[in-house]
């Protein structure tokens, strides 16, 4: 099984709704990341999570939460979002955090299409 | 951090050799060069990773000279299906896996 799974596909919120984003990766991998993607930009990393600890917080706003509870999922609660944080928020996971000799190779799901409204 | 640049768009015909090229002029000495492949609505998807000289596997081979300075990923007769973003990615694992993106290069083939 080499799939990152995101849900759901696509979601639309108001300002003041509470809403998750999950994802799962069954590869045995300890790394896991969250992007946000933007029409026609690259992907911008939000966190980074090794071995179930957040090591990256790239400095992303409070109404954006992060949680990990086992090394299989990736959670991404959203809370008083804004119009602007709608993009496509990408899951991804990599073998092992740290492995010298070798790069790391990102796996990505297909990501959850948010509109914020 | 290593900071990518590579050319916003490339136009090509099916079946010829498509090549794109990242600058990466202040790569560090344990950095690795990757290089992914992106459709719309889709996650990015992983394509080729080297570090040093040739590396070739069955989609596409990746040159990257002495220096490190740049990279370029080529892809051989391409076909409609090709027709996506080109993401070239240098990561550096002593930065805490902070895996950024370059800006991306728009590839249209053309029939």
């Amino acid at each position: 099984d080499t799939e990152v799974t995101q849900t759901p596909k696509h979601l639309v919120m108001g300002m003041t709704n509470k809403k998750s984003l999950k994802c799962e990766q069954h590869m045995g991998h300890r790394a896991m990341y969250w992007y946000k993607q933007k029409a026609k930009k690259p992907p911008e990393l939000m966190f980074v999570y090794s071995y179930e600890k957040l090591s990256i917080n790239e400095s992303v706003p409070s109404r954006f939460s992060p949680e990990c509870p086992n090394s299989s999922l990736l959670n991404l609660h959203l809370h008083a979002l804004q119009p602007e944080d709608s993009a496509l928020y990408l899951c991804a996971s990599s073998h092992s955090p740290g492995n010298r000799g070798a790069g790391e190779k990102l796996f990505f799901g297909s990501g959850t299409q948010l509109s914020v409204l | 951090l290593a900071k990518t640049t590579q050319p916003i768009s490339m136009d090509s015909y099916e079946g010829q050799e498509v090549n794109i090229t990242c600058s990466h002029n202040n790569i560090a000495t344990n950095d690795y060069i990757t290089w992914y492949q992106q459709f719309p609505s889709q996650g990015p998807r992983f394509i080729i990773q080297g570090y040093k000289t040739k590396v070739t596997n069955e989609v596409a081979s990746l040159f990257i000279p002495a220096d490190r300075k740049s990279s370029t990923l080529s892809l051989p007769r391409v076909s409609l299906s090709d027709t996506a973003v080109y993401y070239c990615l240098v990561g550096d694992k002593a930065a805490g896996n902070k895996l950024t993106f370059g800006g991306g290069t728009r590839v249209l083939v053309k029939p």
